[in-house]
């Protein structure tokens, strides 16, 4: 069974960091294309990052150049360097599994983790 | 980038109803289309991918459809269940974008 459990959100001040990881079960990370995915509080779903199997990445221009996705193949898990945090990221964050023959398609979620950027 | 817009934003409905939500990308997706529902507090949940195909698990009073630019989301007799916002999101490039949402109430 596939499981998706973030973790790592927070309070935090405006431009500073975070880290955010994903313990991903049932599947293979390195394997798999998976996605970051936010939810600001009360707005629509905004796709932030992806990092294919062949380890490829892409950004949303919104966090082009301050959030880096990588993954940690020894213990399974995707990960999200968030710096220079602004007002703006607060968000619930999402870790989210594609579609094996449908990448983009986002199959499997996590419960999501809350950044909270505020002085 | 790819906008994504999507009708109506909210709707209500009662238990029984047919509702249709309709999705337009700005430009050609070719049928990389897909569906989410979601409930409050909760993560979305996949319903459709490439416009019609149904996630397993997920009831067939959902469907989805496509006319030219417009693509379409139809629950046939509403449930209890069913209320929820629903978006629509764009699967053909990077960045992957998704509509605004819709929310269906009761009525």
């Amino acid at each position: 069974e596939v499981n998706l459990v973030e973790s790592g959100g927070g309070l935090v001040q405006p431009g500073g960091s975070l880290r955010l990881s994903c313990s991903a079960s049932g599947f293979t990370v390195s394997d798999s294309y998976m996605s970051w995915v936010r939810q600001a509080p009360g707005k629509g779903l905004e796709w932030v990052s992806v990092i294919y199997s062949g380890g490829s990445t892409f950004y949303s221009d919104s966090v082009k150049g301050r959030f880096t996705i990588s993954r940690d193949n020894s213990k399974n898990t995707l990960d999200l360097q968030i710096n220079s945090l602004r007002v703006e990221d607060t968000a619930v964050y999402y870790c989210t599994r594609d579609a094996v023959t449908f990448g983009g398609v986002f199959e499997y979620w996590g419960q999501g983790t809350l950044i909270s950027v505020s002085s | 980038d790819i906008q994504m817009t999507q009708s109506p934003s909210s709707l209500s409905a009662s238990v029984g109803d047919s509702v249709t939500i309709t999705c337009r990308a700005s430009e050609d997706i070719s049928n990389s289309l897909a569906w989410y529902q979601q409930k409050p507090g909760k993560a979305p949940k996949l319903l459709l991918y490439a416009t019609s195909r149904l996630e397993s698990g997920v009831p067939s009073r959902f469907s989805g459809s496509r006319s030219g630019a417009d693509y379409t989301l139809t629950i046939s007799s509403l449930q209890p269940e069913d209320f929820a916002t629903y978006y629509c999101q764009q699967y053909y490039t990077p960045p992957f974008t998704f509509g605004p949402g819709t929310k269906v109430d009761i009525k």
